[in-house]
């Protein structure tokens, strides 16, 4: 059963970068689409985007021009990185696996982590 | 951007079915998942691909998408299926995974 875990920093001061982990255990990191969701308190789901283990990577087009995907099959590891931040990102961010196959869901996820952007 | 709409809630009571519906432009043409979230927790997958079901998904989860709608439907209620429910559907021309705005279960 697949694993993924969130880390990174709880509190972020406004205009710096948001930079967050996401560690994979119990299964390769090779093979699959993995995505970054947030998640405003009280509100729905938002898709930020997604890398493969190849390094291609998918964006959502509303914010795209502030992130950045990484990835390090070495460590297992996938990393998200959202500059210029405003209060506007402050929200529970998960980390999530997808098979890489046109339209296949999200079918593991971590157990998010809370990023506030405060001074 | 593609859309997904949902009704923010729906009340059942114990031991009766609910539907939950996603209305998306023909949606019918896409492949539909949904998602149990419950407080605090991260959504897991109860159904995707319209009406299948991950292992160890109870069979009261059922997934039907045909024209400009979806539907979860959950059988047999228990109070343990109080939760948001979101879908999601892969849109090739834009944003690849999108998701509806949710809807809250509530078991009177």
């Amino acid at each position: 059963q697949v694993q993924l875990q969130e880390s990174g920093p709880g509190l972020v001061k406004p205009s710096e970068t948001l930079s967050l982990t996401c560690s994979v255990s119990s299964a390769s990191i090779s093979g699959y689409f993995w995505s970054w969701i947030r998640q405003p308190a009280g509100r729905g789901l938002e898709w930020i985007g997604r890398i493969h283990n190849s390094g291609n990577t998918d964006y959502n087009p509303s914010i795209r021009s502030r992130v950045t995907m990484s990835i390090d099959t070495s460590k297992n590891q996938f990393a998200l990185k959202l500059k210029s931040v405003t209060a506007a990102d402050t929200a529970v961010y998960f980390c999530a696996r997808g098979v890489a196959a046109a339209g296949s869901p999200l079918d593991s996820w971590g157990q998010g982590t809370l990023v506030i952007v405060s001074s | 951007s593609y859309v997904l709409t949902q009704p923010p809630s729906v009340s059942v009571a114990p031991g009766q079915s609910a539907t939950i519906t996603c209305g998306g432009n023909n949606i019918g043409s896409k492949s539909v998942h949904w998602y149990q979230q419950k407080p605090g927790q991260a959504p897991i997958l109860v159904v995707y691909d319209d009406s299948d079901r991950p292992s160890g998904i109870p069979e009261r989860f059922s997934g039907s998408n045909s024209g400009n709608t979806a539907t979860l439907t959950l059988s047999r209620v228990e109070a343990g299926d109080e939760a948001e429910y979101y879908c999601q559907v892969w849109d090739s021309s834009n944003e690849p995974y999108v998701f509806g705005t949710g809807t809250k279960v509530t078991v009177l």
